[in-house]
C-alpha cells in the first residue's frame, strides 16, 4: 500500500521569497514521486518528477524536489515565488504495477504582492 | 499534439440517472486511468485500462460505476443509479505504455453535478 501526506492544506508566501511545499510519502515498493501543478479550472500538469538517479529533480518554472530515501519526503521548493505560481500542488507516488497514481491530499500556495 | 480530452466539461443529472463521461486519450497510448477528485482533495484512482482490458478496477467504489475501452482508444466512465455523492470531477489521463515511473497526461476533467 501507499499514500502521500502533504503538511499544510494552504501555504502562503510573499512575492521573491522562497517556496517550501512539503510532501511524505509511504511505500512497500522502491517509489516514483511526482509533483503536479493544477490551475483553477484547468487540468493536471507535470512540474517534476523522480524515478532513478539523480536524487535532486530539476522541474518547470524553476521548481526542483530532493528525494530524500531516509526521510521518506519529496519536497518541493523554488527560490523565488512569482505571482503566477498561485495554484494547487499535488504530491503522488506510484510503484506498483500499472503505475497508478497515489496522491496526496494537496496545498495551496498564494502568493501575497 | 492533441492532449486528452474529455467531454462533456460539465454535466448536471438528478439523483437516480444514468450517465457517461468520456475521455480521448493522447493517439497511441496505451494506458488509461480514470481518477476522482472531490472538492478540497486529492485524485482518488478509479481504474486503468491497458489496451482494451481493465488492468486494475481496484478503485471503483461499487458496482454502479463501469468502465469500457473497446478498441483500445476512447473510454468510457459510466455511472448507474447516479447519488449526490457521486458529485465530483471526473479526470482521465493517459501515458505511453502504463511502465513505473511514466508521466501521466491528464485531461481537463468532467464536473459531475447530482442534484
Amino acid at each position: 500500500a501507499q499514500s502521500v501526506t502533504q503538511l499544510g492544506s494552504h501555504v502562503s508566501v510573499s512575492e521573491g521569497a522562497l517556496v517550501l511545499l512539503r510532501c511524505n510519502y509511504s511505500s512497500s515498493v522502491p517509489p516514483y514521486l511526482f509533483w503536479y501543478v493544477q490551475y483553477p479550472n484547468q487540468g493536471l500538469q507535470l512540474l517534476l518528477k523522480y524515478t532513478t538517479g539523480a536524487t535532486l529533480v530539476k522541474g518547470i518554472n524553476g521548481f526542483e524536489a530532493e528525494f530524500k530515501k531516509s526521510e521518506t519526503s519529496f519536497h518541493l521548493t523554488k527560490p523565488s515565488a512569482h505571482m503566477s505560481d498561485a495554484a494547487e500542488y499535488f504530491c503522488a507516488v506510484s510503484g506498483n504495477a500499472g503505475n497508478m497514481l497515489t496522491f496526496g491530499g494537496g496545498t495551496r500556495l498564494m502568493v501575497k504582492p | 499534439g492533441a492532449g486528452v480530452s474529455q467531454t462533456p466539461s460539465n454535466k448536471v443529472t438528478e439523483k437516480g440517472k444514468y450517465v457517461e463521461l468520456r475521455c480521448d486519450p493522447i493517439s497511441g497510448h496505451t494506458a488509461l486511468y480514470w481518477y476522482r477528485q472531490s472538492l478540497g482533495q486529492g485524485p482518488e484512482f478509479l481504474i486503468y485500462f491497458q489496451g482494451t482490458g481493465a488492468a486494475d478496477d481496484s478503485g471503483l467504489p461499487n458496482d454502479r460505476f463501469f468502465a469500457v475501452r473497446p478498441e483500445g482508444s476512447v473510454s468510457t466512465l459510466k455511472i448507474q443509479r447516479t447519488e449526490r455523492g457521486d458529485s465530483a470531477v471526473y479526470l482521465c489521463a493517459s501515458s505511453s505504455t502504463g511502465t513505473g515511473g511514466e508521466t501521466q497526461y491528464f485531461g481537463p476533467g468532467t464536473r459531475l453535478l447530482v442534484l
